[in-house]
């Protein structure tokens, strides 16, 4: 079965730091960029961060640059996220998703999202 | 960063009947040197991630109906649900994917039964 498979949300102090895990199994993870959406309790989606296959390109949504950093082990097919000086406004459900093989936009890293996991919680709260 | 909007918030109608959701973007996402649009849209039901409906516009999905259809070109897209079925209550957003970073997501259109 083809799926990804978040972990490591939880509650954190504002300024704090949390590392989010994304396992993927059924599909040759190394071929596919994966990006992370959150959404926020309530409300809708935001892309926030992709990589490419090899890691070689990344993007950030400005609200999280120079904070949040994606990286990826593909001899683990594993997707991580370092979110660092972590701030209420970044509580949200965090899903990684693939990039849809049909539908890749020129930025490898993004493009319809056709396999989604079911998210983790991260709450920054004081 | 493109931003793209949605109408209405919400909508409700009986089963059976159609159901229009329209997505618009603040500038065009068609590329012309593939003469495609960069534009998805995805269903959420509650407390599930969402889901990849229809892809460059008008793609649907592999297993997803044919009730569900997608049009336009350019900054002005439709989703169509052709016969509302009752498993078809969610949020529907659509999304570009023509600009990045970031690609943008709609607001959000809830759909449920009259």
């Amino acid at each position: 079965e083809v799926q990804l498979v978040e972990s490591g949300g939880g509650v954190v102090r504002p300024g704090g730091s949390l590392r989010l895990s994304c396992a993927a199994s059924g599909f040759r993870f190394e071929d596919f960029g994966i990006s992370w959406v959150r959404q926020a309790p309530g409300k809708g989606l935001q892309w926030v961060s992709g990589i490419n296959w090899n890691g070689g390109s990344t993007g950030y949504v400005d609200s999280v640059k120079g904070r949040f950093t994606i990286s990826r082990d593909n001899a683990k097919n594993s997707l991580y996220l370092q979110m660092n000086s972590l701030r209420a406004e970044d509580t949200a459900l965090y899903y990684c998703a693939r990039v849809s093989p049909s539908a890749i936009a020129v930025a490898e890293f993004v493009g319809a999202f056709d396999i989604w996991g079911q998210g983790t919680m991260v709450t920054v709260s004081s | 960063d493109f931003v793209m909007t949605q109408s209405p918030d919400s909508l409700a109608v009986s089963l059976g009947e159609r159901a229009t959701i329209n997505c618009k973007s603040s500038q065009s996402v068609f590329y012309s040197p593939n003469n495609k649009n960069y534009l998805a849209w995805y269903q959420q039901k509650a407390g599930q991630p969402p889901k990849l409906l229809i892809y460059w516009a008008s793609t649907r999905e592999s297993g997803v109906p044919d009730r569900f259809s997608g049009s336009g070109s350019g900054t002005d897209f439709t989703l169509t649900i052709s016969r509302l079925q009752a498993e078809d209550v969610a949020v529907y957003y659509c999304q570009q994917y023509y600009s990045s970073p970031p690609v943008t997501f709609g607001p959000g259109t809830k759909v449920d039964i009259k």
